[in-house]
């Protein structure tokens, strides 16, 4: 069965470096996510992308953050200068259409643990 | 008041028992209401989705949403060592992924 699969699983990094998290959506699907989940706290909505545009961003997606798609399979977040607070577990999600889920089901990656030193 | 509550837990239920895993919101703008089940080391998925009120059954899975009293309920009857997970509540007032509302989890484990 077809899978989002994330890298790397798990990163560190000082405070103010850049990162970059990547994730490999299904083939086939057009609509690519971001969501965040710190520690003990909800899932939270970041960016949603299509067409090679953002099509949706939260108040958590600031100009510290960043998507793209560099190639056709590839769909990346960037943070440039890490904070302590944007430790968390990022997910990465893809759906063949914008309508999920009362049309389509969102597919999750198993997530990035990046932790802030 | 948050949008969404949902009791962490963790519950623990023998093996055959049923499972109801509860969450409750504030905004009467709801419309769609899911459940994702989140295995450790993994990204949610989503188990059962419902469009305004009513129950929806899948399996040993049942969904009711009751509107009136802004209440969500999933029933796991037969419950297995396998369902044991984290279960996510979420909502939205329209079907754009990007309004989901994600209630915290419940850790649920089935003892064998």
């Amino acid at each position: 069965e077809p899978e989002v699969t994330q890298t790397p699983s798990h990163q560190v990094t000082q405070m103010g470096q850049e990162v970059i998290l990547r994730c490999v959506p299904i083939s086939n699907h057009l609509y690519f996510y971001w969501y965040r989940q710190i520690l003990g706290q909800k899932v939270e909505f970041l960016v949603s992308f299509y067409n090679n545009e953002i099509s949706e961003k939260s108040e958590i997606f600031d100009d510290q953050f960043s998507v793209e798609r560099p190639d056709g399979s590839n769909f990346t977040l960037k943070i440039r200068s890490t904070k302590l607070e944007d430790s968390a577990m990022y997910f990465c999600a893809s759906s063949v259409s914008d309508r999920a889920p009362s049309t389509d089901t969102q597919y999750f990656g198993p997530g990035t643990r990046l932790t802030v030193l | 008041q948050k949008e969404v509550e949902q009791d962490p837990g963790p519950l623990s239920v023998p093996e055959g028992a049923i499972v109801s895993l509860n969450c409750t919101y504030s905004n009467s703008a709801f419309q769609y209401f899911m459940w994702y089940r989140q295995y450790s080391r993994k990204g949610p998925e989503l188990l059962m989705y419902t469009y305004s009120s009513g129950n929806k059954e899948d399996g040993r899975f049942t969904a009711q949403v009751d509107k009136s009293s802004k209440y969500i309920s999933l029933f796991i009857r037969d419950s297995q060592p396998s369902d044991s997970a984290t279960y996510l509540c979420a909502m939205s007032w329209d079907s754009s992924a990007s309004k989901i509302i994600f209630g915290s989890g419940t850790r649920l484990s089935i003892r064998p």
